[in-house]
């Protein structure tokens, strides 16, 4: 059974700060890993989709790498602003099931001015 | 292109009671996915349409809960009876048929309060 941990549950931080968020599974075959943010009381937004093959992808100023065979994902967000403010969710979809994706319980991040 | 859209986007009703979610995903999007998250826990899945079909519905809790998706289209979630425990965001995602690469399109949830 898959399971997703991530560190720390909480940061908060000064506005300008590089930051990095944890995520581990237990299971490293994966079909991708996708970071997520929530806003409170909204959707999940997709931040970035790594597939399993590849080993990290950029968008803007965010980074997020993939270490399958060690179960590992970081997410970098660079020179962060209040507007960064949300929970930051890591998900894995594979495993054993097709599909379906396994979520950590999030890092709820705050950055202020 | 429209995005995954959920209604109600709140509901608050009382234990004993029957509610129904629905989910409209993006067009062309065969795979569709009911996920909820309680308070204090993670996002977990509850089940995988594809198309019209059942693809796995492991994450069902119990017999209360029934999912369906008429026609291919569109889905809907009914929870009857109601119990406490079923308080929780509802989310809905859709994807891609076959595309096991691509990611998922989120809605923005349904928030059920049961009372």
């Amino acid at each position: 059974k898959q399971e997703v941990t991530q560190i720390p549950a909480a940061l908060s931080v000064p506005e300008g700060e590089n930051l990095v968020l944890n995520c581990s599974f237990t299971d490293s075959a994966i079909y991708n890993l996708q970071w997520f943010r929530q806003d409170p009381g909204k959707g999940l937004t997709s931040l970035l989709l790594i597939q399993s093959s590849q080993r990290e992808q950029t968008s803007g100023r965010l980074n997020a790498s993939l270490d399958k065979s060690s179960g590992r994902s970081t997410l970098y967000i660079a020179a962060s602003q209040p507007g960064d403010s949300a929970t930051y969710l890591c998900a894995v979809r594979g495993g054993t099931s097709y599909g379906k994706l396994t979520f950590g319980q999030g890092t709820i991040l705050t950055v202020h001015p | 292109e429209a995005g995954v859209t959920q209604f109600p986007s709140h509901s608050v009703i009382e234990k004993g009671q029957t509610v129904t979610l629905r989910c409209d995903p993006i067009s062309g999007h065969d795979n569709l996915y009911w996920y909820r998250r309680v308070m204090g826990k993670e996002i977990k899945f509850l089940l995988h349409f594809v198309k019209e079909s059942k693809q796995d519905e492991s994450g069902m809790p119990n017999n209360r809960f029934l999912a369906e998706r008429t026609g291919g289209t569109y889905s809907t979630l009914k929870v009857q009876p109601a119990e406490l425990e079923d308080s929780g965001v509802y989310f809905c995602a859709s994807s891609q048929q076959g595309a096991v690469g691509y990611g998922y399109t989120f809605g923005s949830g349904t928030r059920l309060t049961v009372v």
